[in-house]
């Protein structure tokens, strides 16, 4: 079974352009979520999914980012315009339930350099 | 958001028995408490979860004492391969979860 799947694996661009992000979760999974680790910091929460659906995207840091999960399959996280303190580690996770003894699987990562 | 508190790393050396301690005074009525481990670029990966006692599977025991209010990850014979950042999470839903700093292990030869 493929476990979850983030493309790029690394990205480096320019302050001021837009960068999308990926995640394709293990298939069969309704939820879906995003956390990051900024330089130095801890990973937090970004937001997350049931299907299609923004089920909570409270850790959301600003307008300047935007999450998609069209179809409720993959998703896309799109940073415009991006900033120098966007960069990061962005991790995608999924898991077939919400709730207790719920283990999510996580992607290997895309790592975000905005210069 | 249960917030948590682990040592930020520990040494070991191989064929020891590991036991990383996790405080957790806000652990609500329905938080199970998750260990996740995590190797350097990748993301991290389930280990074990518990919601009291004891909890024992292939690679890890999960010791939790009655007021719950911390937890013990123990990882016996820790080889070289362990070398990675452990997190304790606490919470009922996947999401918002605290990673913390996490506890960096170092396994020596």
């Amino acid at each position: 079974e493929a476990g979850v799947t983030q493309f790029p694996s690394h990205s480096v661009i320019e302050k001021g352009q837009t960068v999308t992000l990926r995640c394709d979760p293990i298939s069969g999974h309704d939820n879906l979520y995003w956390y990051r680790r900024v330089m130095g910091k801890e990973i937090k929460f970004l937001l997350h999914f049931v299907k299609e659906s923004k089920q909570d995207e409270s850790g959301m840091p600003n307008n300047r980012f935007l999450a998609e999960r069209t179809g409720g399959t993959y998703s896309t996280l799109k940073v415009q315009p991006a900033e120098l303190e966007d960069s990061g580690v962005y991790f995608c996770a999924s898991s077939q339930v919400w709730g207790t003894n719920t283990e999510a699987f996580f992607g290997q990562g895309t790592r975000l350099t905005v210069v | 958001l249960a917030k948590t508190t682990q040592p930020i790393s520990m040494d070991s050396y191989e064929g020891q028995e590991v036991n990383i301690t996790c405080s957790h005074n806000n652990i609500a009525t329905n938080d199970y408490i998750t260990w996740y481990q995590q190797f350097p670029s990748q993301g991290p990966r389930f280990i074990i979860q518990g919601y009291k006692t004891k909890v024992t599977n292939e690679v890890a025991s999960l010791f939790i004492p009655a007021d719950r209010k911390s937890s013990t990850l123990s990882l016996p014979r820790v080889s070289l391969s362990d070398t990675a950042v452990y997190y304790c999470l606490v919470g009922y839903n996947f999401n918002k979860f605290y990673f913390g700093s996490g506890t960096k292990l170092n396994v020596k030869p």
